[in-house]
């Protein structure tokens, strides 16, 4: 059981370059996030998924794109990359049925030149 | 707006101190508040809290939540260096929202 897990680790960009970033939990969880952290800010909402099929924006969503590809899968995409999307990115999934608490990835870090 | 207010935001004790993180918010239609731990890695939960005046404790750690008054706190008592970290505190909304609004964290740094 790998909870959630995300790639890649680290990642540098030129401006202007686009990527993917990939999450992926086996908890089962019907919702799941994407989060930024930049220091001295918190956690930041990028773009939720209530559900597979759904998504919704967060506090900070211009510049990002999400894909909920099945039920384990959500992905965080960059079309094209600004110094100012450098942060660590962390994606979490959660089970809404009850009282429960996210879970987290370990994150991704990225710098954007 | 949704706000969560931590403070302070840095803290530096000395082992076996105990220190108190505030947490205050403004959330529509509040559901739970979390506290979570994160040290350089991915946050750790801690605590959920849905009833004023219930404590939650493990260990050394305990938390209590004031609806009326907004605001939560996290105890550590006997503090010890491995409690270095960010503490997180977050307030979920209720009404089929799902998300979480997250305060900016308390830096705690115990030192020997």
């Amino acid at each position: 059981n790998a909870g959630v897990t995300q790639t890649p680790k680290f990642q540098v960009l030129k401006t202007g370059q686009s990527m993917t970033l990939q999450c992926a939990q086996d908890m089962n969880h019907n919702s799941m996030y994407w989060y930024r952290q930049d220091p001295g800010m918190g956690l930041r909402l990028i773009y939720y998924s209530a559900s597979e099929g759904t998504t919704d924006k967060g506090e900070v969503p211009n510049g990002y794109n999400v894909s909920r590809l099945n039920k384990r899968e959500f992905s965080l995409r960059l079309e094209s990359a600004a110094p100012s999307q450098t942060s660590v990115y962390f994606c979490a999934s959660r089970e809404l049925s009850s009282y429960n608490e996210q879970f987290f990835g370990p994150g991704t870090r990225l710098t954007v030149l | 707006e949704d706000k969560v207010v931590q403070s302070p935001l840095s803290l530096v004790v000395h082992e076996g101190d105990t220190v108190t993180l505030n947490c205050s918010y403004e959330v529509t239609n509040f559901r739970s508040l979390l506290w979570y731990k994160q040290e350089k890695k991915a946050p750790t939960f801690l605590f959920m809290l849905t009833s004023s005046g219930i404590e939650k404790k493990s260990g050394r750690l305990s938390s209590i939540l004031d609806k009326k008054e907004l605001f939560s706190i996290l105890n550590i008592t006997a503090t010890q260096t491995g409690d270095s970290a960010v503490y997180l505190c977050a307030v979920e909304r209720g009404g089929g929202s799902e998300k979480l609004v997250f305060g900016k964290g308390t830096k705690l740094t115990v030192n020997p």
